[in-house]
């Protein structure tokens, strides 16, 4: 039972444009969201999160929308960068469960100069 | 500063045969630890984890164990492998205070045969 999807298996961005990436969730208990950001033949990292009690978080170049209603996430990137060329993992939980994820299959994102 | 090592790198075993898996954190102490998988083209599916030393619990039933004989020490075993088992594991660390955002270790290929 996949309850975080992502839809997009890959995204190709030019340089210097938005990415925008995008993952809904079905299990209305999940109040806590992350990403995470995952070069090959490494292990992911963390990237940016957000709580349910708000609806958008901002670092740096990476934004993070929440809309509870709908049950989606996405996350921008402005501007993006080739370095940015990775695979995008959103995860999801409750925060009564010990820091038990449930991830998305992953978006590809290519960023072309 | 915190970093986690897991090894080896890459493991090809053939069906049968027992496994070990290690994953060690520094620079923390007391950590939450979990292992995860990640089958070709999937997310990442929480395995185990451990919130102190002894204490594990599983996430899915399987061919799989998990021990930790000392605080910063996780261990991935399994008697007999299946070709199921075949993917790629990752060892990841939390504090206690924030159990949701985990840091992942380089992870292991492991092609059971």
């Amino acid at each position: 039972d996949q309850q975080v999807k992502q839809n997009s298996p890959s995204l190709s961005v030019q340089e210097g444009r938005i990415s925008i990436l995008n993952c809904d969730y079905t299990n209305s208990m999940f109040d806590y969201f992350l990403w995470y950001k995952k070069y090959p033949a490494e292990g992911p990292t963390f990237l940016i999160s957000i709580s349910s009690i708000k609806d958008k978080n901002e670092d740096g170049r990476f934004t993070v929308f929440l809309n509870k209603s709908a049950k989606h996430l996405s996350l921008h990137i402005v501007p993006s960068q080739p370095g940015d060329s990775a695979v995008y993992f959103c995860a999801a939980t409750r925060t009564d469960s010990w820091g038990k994820l449930q991830f998305g299959a992953g978006t590809q994102v290519v960023v072309t100069p | 500063s915190q970093t986690i090592h897991q090894w080896p790198a890459t493991l090809v075993q053939p069906v049968g045969s027992p496994l070990s898996l290690e994953c060690t954190v520094e620079g923390t102490s007391n950590p939450n630890l979990y292992w995860y998988r990640q089958a070709a083209g999937r997310g990442l599916q929480l395995l185990f984890y451990s919130v102190g030393i002894g204490q594990i619990s599983s996430e899915v039933p399987q061919n799989l164990s998990a021990s930790r004989p000392q605080d910063r020490q996780f261990i991935l075993s399994s008697k007999k492998l299946l070709l199921s088992d075949s993917g790629f594991y990752l060892c990841a660390w939390s504090v206690g205070g924030n159990p949701y955002e985990q840091y992942f270790g380089p992870g292991t290929r492991l092609t059971v045969t």
